[in-house]
């Protein structure tokens, strides 16, 4: 079975700091990932997706995928209490445009 | 670009009825929409990926006669919770994909959810 694997944290830290979220993936195949941030009661919207070996920077956030080791993480620079939410990773499982989802780390900016 | 929007955002019926929700891509055509459901605190869980114009393909445990799905056109699904009970009671998400899409065909954008409550 194909499986994403997140810790559910909560993962705390000050405002200001960086953030690291971590994600491993079984299937050596996959070809593409995604995060997603889901506030509470609120659907996921998506930050990030990244395809390639490497760092890839958007604003506050950097998606970094190594397939080698099949990890992907998600760092967020100058954490905001805003950014206080569930973040979810996602792995393309290799079915017809279907993606597999981890069951989330909860991120809590203390201010 | 890429919004997806979901009606209602929220109903609450009676056990017995059957409820409509409907998924629809604005500013997109979506090749492929994907139904989920999330229980409080927990996990999405994918209930059935449907391509237009063609029979939803639904995922292990989840029962096709109870969960009506038709992807009429390029921008709308809907789901149909027939016969509705209590343990429906859930947040109903759906997501689309882009057809075409440079950056990836198999990026989902997400809907706002519909919230069922059945008493």
């Amino acid at each position: 079975q194909k499986e994403v694997e997140q810790n559910s944290g909560p993962l705390s830290v000050p405002e200001g700091a960086i953030a690291s979220l971590n994600c491993t993936y079984s299937d050596r195949v996959s070809q593409s990932f995604f995060w997603y941030r889901q506030y509470s009661g609120k659907s996921p919207e998506l930050i990030m997706s990244i395809y390639s070996n490497g760092d890839k920077e958007d604003g506050r956030f950097t998606a970094q995928l190594n397939k080698a080791s099949q990890y992907v993480s998600l760092l967020i620079r100058d954490s905001q209490p805003s950014d206080s939410a569930t973040y979810l990773c996602a792995v393309n499982s290799g079915g017809y445009q279907k993606v597999t989802f981890g069951t989330g780390t909860k991120l809590q900016v203390i201010p | 670009g890429a919004v997806v929007s979901q009606h209602p955002s929220r109903v609450i019926c009676k056990s017995g009825t059957s409820v409509k929700i409907e998924c629809r891509s604005l500013d997109f055509q979506a090749t492929t929409m994907f139904w989920y459901r999330q229980f409080p605190k927990k996990s999405l869980m994918l209930m059935a990926t449907s391509n237009e114009g063609s029979k939803a393909t639904y995922e292990q445990g989840v029962e096709k006669d109870k969960f009506l799905i038709n992807h009429a056109s390029l921008t709308l699904s809907t789901l149909t919770v027939t016969s509705a009970h209590p343990e429906d009671s859930s947040f109903y998400i759906c997501s689309a994909s882009i057809a075409g899409d440079i950056r990836g065909e198999d990026t989902q954008y997400f809907g706002p959810g519909t919230r069922l409550t059945v008493l």
